[in-house]
Parts: structure tokens; sequence; C-alpha cells
């Protein structure tokens, strides 16, 4: 089984869509959780953190299951703009430090 | 923000000839930089761990010989593929990450298109 695992899709979506993607992790001692976006040959940028509680940036909403080692990011509204790969990524524990690792990410198409 | 250069972003060469790429933290002290190689609509791929005064920590089956990695200063890491093959033409990339081990924010150099003929 792979560390980090997500559904590579990709999500064809109309604009202003609401778009769920999952992402699930091996490692129960894993300690922090992130949604970057990357554009085709471009380098990972950082979406959001991903809290126990929940949290929300604008559209943006992620959530995490510890129970169930489960991170989702809940787009609303889809723009265009939002076409995108979508990565997990979960820091584990390692020698006393974190070692973030990715998941192979989510394609997110968003059509006019 | 943070920045993290990286350079160069494209390099085309023959095969068997050696290319080095660099990773600079330009604002803030890099404790650890990661290296990634990424193949067309792949995830990033960890290739090696590195901190700042000591050998770098490569991931199962990343040969150390042929990606050697150096983190001399706390602003600079360096990734050098020796005799590159065509099977070496990758995207790598670099991150960064400052402070603590639990510091959690990676900054990303903006990535190496490798094309090895």
């Amino acid at each position: 089984r792979k560390e980090v695992e997500q559904d590579p899709g990709p999500f064809n979506v109309p604009e202003g869509a609401t778009v769920a993607f999952n992402c699930t992790y091996s490692n129960s001692a894993s300690q922090s959780f992130f949604w970057y976006r990357q554009d085709c040959r471009k380098e990972p940028k950082l979406l959001m953190s991903v809290y126990s509680s929940g949290n929300e940036d604008g559209r943006f909403t992620a959530q995490l299951n510890r129970a169930s080692q489960y991170i989702s990011l809940l787009i609303r509204d889809s723009k265009l703009s939002d076409s995108a790969t979508y990565l997990c990524v979960v820091n584990r524990a390692s020698g006393g430090s974190y070692i973030p690792t990715f998941g192979r990410g989510t394609s997110l198409i968003v059509h006019p | 923000g943070a920045v993290v250069s990286q350079h160069p972003s494209w390099v085309i060469c023959k095969s068997g000839t050696s290319v080095k790429i660099e990773c600079r933290s330009l604002d803030f002290q890099a404790t650890t930089m990661f290296w990634y190689r990424q193949f067309p609509k792949q995830s990033l791929m960890l290739m090696a761990t590195s901190n700042e005064g000591s050998k770098a920590t490569y991931e199962q089956g990343v040969e150390k010989d042929k990606f050697l990695i150096n983190h001399a200063s706390l602003t600079l890491s360096t990734l050098t593929v020796t005799s590159a093959h065509p099977e070496d033409s990758s995207f790598y990339i670099c991150s960064a990450r400052g402070g603590r081990p639990t510091n959690e924010k990676l900054f990303f150099g903006s990535g190496t298109q490798l094309s090895v003929l």
C-alpha cells in the first residue's frame, strides 16, 4: 500500500460546480497534512494546511479524519483557474524529523 | 514570503555528461532540503533529504553515486546527476524547510527540466 493515495482523476467539472477530493495515508503516526496545487511543469504551491477541526479558506474546505486516516478537499463554485493537479501531502515522522510525502495528485479540469 | 531559487530551469545535455542543479534559499536558512523527481503525470518522488553539513539520506532505489547531493551551507544545496542517460530525463525539483524539525512549511524551487539526448 502506498503511503499517500489519491484518486488521480481527472475530475472534469463545469464552472460553478462543487468538487471533492479524497486522500488516504497509511502511517498512523503522521503529524501534519497539507493540500498543494501544482500547475503543469511548475512547482507545487501550498493551498492550505489541514487541521483536525477542519478549516476553510474562501471556496476551499479541508478536513482531516485521523481515525480513518483520511483527508479531503472541497472546492465550491469552481473557477476555470482552479484547473490544476491537487497534491495531498503528509508529514511522516522519521528520525526525529518529518519527511513530506506526496500523493500522486488528483487532476481537476474545470470547463466553461 | 520565503523564496527558493533553483537553477537552471531547463537543461539539455548529451548522454554521459554530468549536470549540476542548484537550489538556494534566498531569505531564510534552510536546515533541510529535499530533492524530488517527477515524471510526466506522476507524483513527486522523494530522492533524498539533505541536512546542512551532513550527508544526504537517500530513499530506497536512488543511487547515491549517481545523484550526488551537497548541502554545504544553510542557503545552498546542489544535486549533480553524474553520467546522465536518457532515462534520467525528468523534472527535478527542490524544496527547503527552515527552523525546527516540526516546522512544517515547505518552499519549492521552480524546478529543472532535464532532457538527456
